[in-house]
């Protein structure tokens, strides 16, 4: 079945601790995005990925990091965590421009 | 700034009837334009898509219009069922933006 898996589901943590959201994809779709979600925001683009090893910015991509060392993975990190990225975040991939996105059920972060 | 604009209040309609969902834009020349249906903590889910040089698409009971003149997208769905009732995002992607931008989204209640 095709999908993009993301773990964890949930996670409550404290500042400062460290944390990777994993996302993996299994159609070999070339792009890859992080959005985070949050009440009167809507969807936000944090950081996405045209390719292997080629990343760029989104629109708040203040104190995430990400990598795309293969295809299917798109690792979200939170070096140093604070209550403002207490958040829904959603990953997503596709095959470019033009091209349905698909999303993966999401991660509820509290950062404590 | 480009901005996208759904209406932020619900859409209340009764079973049967044909909900209309707007979404317009400014500053922006969208390629494409897609439509979402987002679940109460659920990924968004692609329903249609419509380019630039098209004025509607149809897809079962589905329908998207597209007017680059106006800078807006009407998005109809006919004989609605409560099972309709969801959150229903549109988002668009410029050439060469590769990641489409959402707007936040407008939530479509429907009675029995």
């Amino acid at each position: 079945e095709a999908q993009v898996t993301q773990n964890p589901r949930y996670l409550i943590t404290v500042t400062g601790k460290k944390l990777t959201v994993t996302c993996s994809q299994n159609m070999n779709h070339e792009y890859m995005s992080w959005y985070r979600q949050d009440p009167g925001l809507g969807l936000r683009q944090i950081y996405y990925s045209m390719n292997v090893e080629v990343t760029d910015k989104g629109d708040v991509p203040e104190g995430y990091k990400v990598s795309r060392k293969e295809k299917r993975n798109f690792p979200l990190i939170l070096e140093s965590p604070s209550p403002n990225q207490t958040s829904l975040y959603f990953c997503a991939s596709s095959n470019g421009l033009g091209q349905p996105q698909h999303f993966g059920d999401g991660t509820r972060l509290s950062i404590l | 700034s480009q901005k996208i604009e759904q209406n932020s209040e619900a859409l209340n309609i009764q079973e049967g009837k044909t909900a209309t969902l707007t979404c317009n834009y400014t500053n922006y020349s969208p390629a494409y334009l897609q439509w979402y249906r987002q679940d109460p903590g659920r990924g968004p889910v692609f329903l249609l898509l419509i380019r630039e040089n098209e004025k509607e698409k149809r897809k079962e009971r589905l329908k998207v219009t597209f007017d680059t003149t106006l800078k807006q997208s009407l998005f109809h769905i006919t004989a609605s069922q409560p099972a309709d009732s969801a959150t229903y995002l549109c988002a668009l992607e410029g050439r060469g933006s590769y990641i489409p931008t959402f707007g936040r989204g407008t939530s479509l209640i429907v009675h029995p």
